[in-house]
């Protein structure tokens, strides 16, 4: 069964720095791109940032570009998100999502989210 | 940023009905377009790419249409399980969502 776990969030002040996790089973890892998507009642659904198969190649969202980094330990079957100089505006459910196998960043399996509230 | 639009935001059904959602893109985005549908406290659950392609697992009710700038999800016969909120995204440049189209009853 191909299951994505999400952990590390929590409640974080404004300024601060959190690190979110995804560990992954079920399929072979260094196979697939990952990303991280956010959601928020007022934005909706936001992509945040992706990572290559063999972390190689990296993207991100303009919201998030600089501050945000992504990784992965394909030894670990691990995807993870450090997030930095955090903002109000960055509270969101963090979803961790597996890309699909064809040409695009779309979104096969989707982890349960982790909540991170930015606040003081 | 390819801005993507939705409509209804909110559609009243009933199961057994045939729906058809719509999403619209400000500039097009070929068929590079996925449709997840997602129930209060989960994940969105993918089921469609490619317009038209449906994901492994989703029933043959759910179909996906479209190019460029407009595209439809049709559900052709509406089952219980399947009143949720029904999102668009593009892929063609970075990924963006649409903000979502509600089924409800």
């Amino acid at each position: 069964e191909v299951q994505l776990v999400v952990s590390g969030g929590g409640l974080v002040q404004p300024g601060g720095s959190l690190r979110l996790s995804c560990a992954v089973s079920g399929f072979k890892f260094s196979d697939y791109y990952m990303s991280w998507v956010r959601q928020t009642p007022g934005r909706g659904l936001e992509w945040v940032a992706n990572i290559k198969y063999d972390g190689s190649e990296k993207n991100y969202g303009d919201s998030v570009k600089g501050r945000f980094t992504i990784s992965r330990d394909n030894a670990k079957n691990a995807v993870g998100l450090q997030m930095n100089s955090l903002r109000a505006e960055d509270t969101a459910v963090y979803f961790c999502a597996r890309e699909g196998l064809s040409w695009g960043y779309y979104m096969d399996v989707w982890g349960k989210g982790t909540t991170v509230t930015v606040s003081s | 940023e390819v801005v993507m639009t939705q409509s209804p935001a909110t559609l009243s059904v009933s199961p057994g009905e045939r729906v058809a959602l719509t999403c619209r893109a400000s500039q097009s985005v070929r068929t590079n377009l996925a449709w997840y549908h997602q129930k209060p406290g989960q994940a969105p659950r993918l089921l469609i790419y490619g317009a038209s392609t449906r994901a492994t697992g989703i029933p043959a009710r759910f179909s996906g249409s479209g190019s460029g700038t407009e595209f439809t999800l049709t559900i052709s016969s509406l089952q219980s399980e399947d009143f949720a909120v029904y999102y668009c995204q593009q892929y063609d440049n970075w990924p963006t969502f649409g903000p979502g189209t509600k089924v409800d009853i």
